[in-house]
């Protein structure tokens, strides 16, 4: 069984770089029909696909985020890993990484979440 | 970007009672090659989403057969043919055929 599990920091100053990286187990994370994502959901709101990568680093990011966020995977250790600059109270968040079924969806297993909160 | 809407926001459904959702996207879902790009997810209490349905049609693995997807274009529905109280959570609707990839803002069902 597929699993993923998102690790980093819960707390982040403002302007400062936030940094997750997620572990997958059960499974590799080289195989090419799969892209692998971040979803992230704010307090009390909806879901904000974030972006996704393939194992050979061909990514897709969100317009309205992407000059600050940069997806990268490590095979190695089959992991990959969300960074995103200068952050702010916006960015406070749960944030989910998931299996893409394709390249934009569907996510078929998502990791349990960890929540990320910008604060001085 | 396609904007996505779901109605209703909120839904309280009496056990083995039928439930249904409506989300609607801005652009046609419909690609080429026939299939509609669009995907349902449950968000259940304190956990993290889970797909039900893709491809609009598509039941994933191991969900309940009284879950059904259906529609093309810009309209779909998702339907519950009886409400268990295990199926309490925000349902989405996600459109998967552009970038960025866009969730409805989700419909909250509770039960009576």
């Amino acid at each position: 069984q597929l699993q993923l599990q998102e690790s980093g920091p819960g707390l982040v100053k403002p302007s400062e770089t936030l940094s997750l990286t997620c572990a997958v187990s059960g499974g590799s994370i080289s195989r090419s029909s799969y892209y692998w994502g971040w979803i992230r959901q704010p307090p009390g709101k909806g879901l904000e696909w974030i972006g996704s990568i393939s194992y050979s680093e061909s990514t897709y990011y969100n317009p309205s985020l992407k000059s600050r966020v940069t997806i990268s995977v490590d095979a190695s250790q089959n992991q990959f890993s969300l960074k995103v600059t200068s952050v702010t109270a916006a960015d406070t968040a749960v944030y989910y990484c998931a299996r893409v079924n394709g390249h934009l969806g569907p996510f078929d297993y998502w990791g349990r979440g960890t929540q990320v909160t910008v604060s001085s | 970007d396609i904007v996505m809407t779901q109605s209703p926001l909120s839904l309280s459904v009496t056990p083995g009672e039928p439930a249904s959702i409506s989300c609607r996207s801005s652009q046609s879902l419909l690609h080429s090659n026939g299939y509609n790009y669009l995907d349902w997810y449950l968000q259940k209490p304190g956990q993290s989403p889970q797909l039900l349905i893709y491809l609009a049609s598509h039941r994933a693995s191991g969900v309940p057969d009284r879950f059904s997807g259906s529609g093309s274009g810009t309209d779909f529905t998702l339907k519950i043919s009886r409400v268990e109280a295990e199926d309490v959570g925000v349902y989405y609707c996600m459109q998967g055929l552009q970038t960025p990839p866009a969730f409805g803002p989700g419909t909250k069902v509770d039960i009576k």
